[in-house]
């Protein structure tokens, strides 16, 4: 079983490039979200999404974008790579219906550095 | 707003000795969930167990339970007859309640770096 996979493992941006980071899952999640990790810190939600077509703002959105044009794929997109940016990136997913005690399910996570 | 506070940045134990490992939360909400993920050094996360705000029992699954004391906030996690594979990054995560689009929204500690030694 797949679950959730990201794409780039790794990745090495210049300063102002712009770059893609492609998530998909295969377990009919309905919620699908972003996080970032700074070294020696904890997860912060970047955006999310509560099905195909709506997506909404987590705490640190600023310099992302996301869209949801399917179940399967949440991408997260940056448009001027900023050295702040630096960082891992974790897209994981859940079951939807309001159940409290169901986990996320993360990816193996892309670390992505701003030189 | 809420809060997920680990004060033990670093923990060393030895093998087979148990282990606790601190989380306090903050939140006004009566209903929310505690999470606990592991983060071995290759990076993934793993999900270790979950103890809901409204829950009589602490929550055990196999070598963790959590310790929940919820006049004090703390959710701490204890993991009996340590192993070396438990050394890891362990992240204590809350999430509260939703109640109009039902999303996993997380808010994580800074985490404890636990190790094992022989």
């Amino acid at each position: 079983n797949a679950g959730v996979t990201q794409t780039p493992k790794f990745r090495i941006l210049k300063i102002g490039q712009s770059m893609t980071l492609q998530c998909t899952q295969d377990m009919n999640h309905n919620y699908m979200y972003w996080y970032r990790q700074d070294p020696g810190m904890g997860l912060k939600l970047i955006y999310y999404s509560v099905g195909a077509g709506i997506t909404d703002k987590g705490e640190v959105p600023n310099g992302y974008n996301v869209s949801r044009s399917t179940t399967e794929d949440f991408p997260l997109r940056l448009e001027l790579a900023a050295p702040s940016q630096t960082s891992v990136y974790f897209c994981a997913s859940s079951y939807s219906g309001g159940i409290m005690n169901t986990e996320a399910f993360f990816g193996q996570g892309t670390r992505l550095t701003v030189v | 707003a809420q809060k997920i506070t680990q004060t033990q940045p670093g923990m060393f134990v030895q093998e087979k000795e148990a282990v606790t490992l601190d989380c306090t939360y903050d939140t006004s909400d009566p209903s929310y969930g505690l999470f606990w993920y592991k983060q071995p050094s290759s990076g993934e996360m793993i999900f270790l167990i979950y103890q809901g705000s409204y829950d009589q029992q602490n929550a055990t699954e196999g070598r963790y339970s959590l310790n929940f004391q919820k006049a004090r906030k703390s959710a701490n996690l204890v993991i009996s007859a340590s192993q070396l594979g438990d050394s890891a990054m362990y992240f204590c995560a809350m999430r509260g309640p939703d109640l109009i689009q039902g999303a996993q929204k997380l808010v994580f500690g800074q985490g404890t770096r636990l190790t094992i030694n022989p």
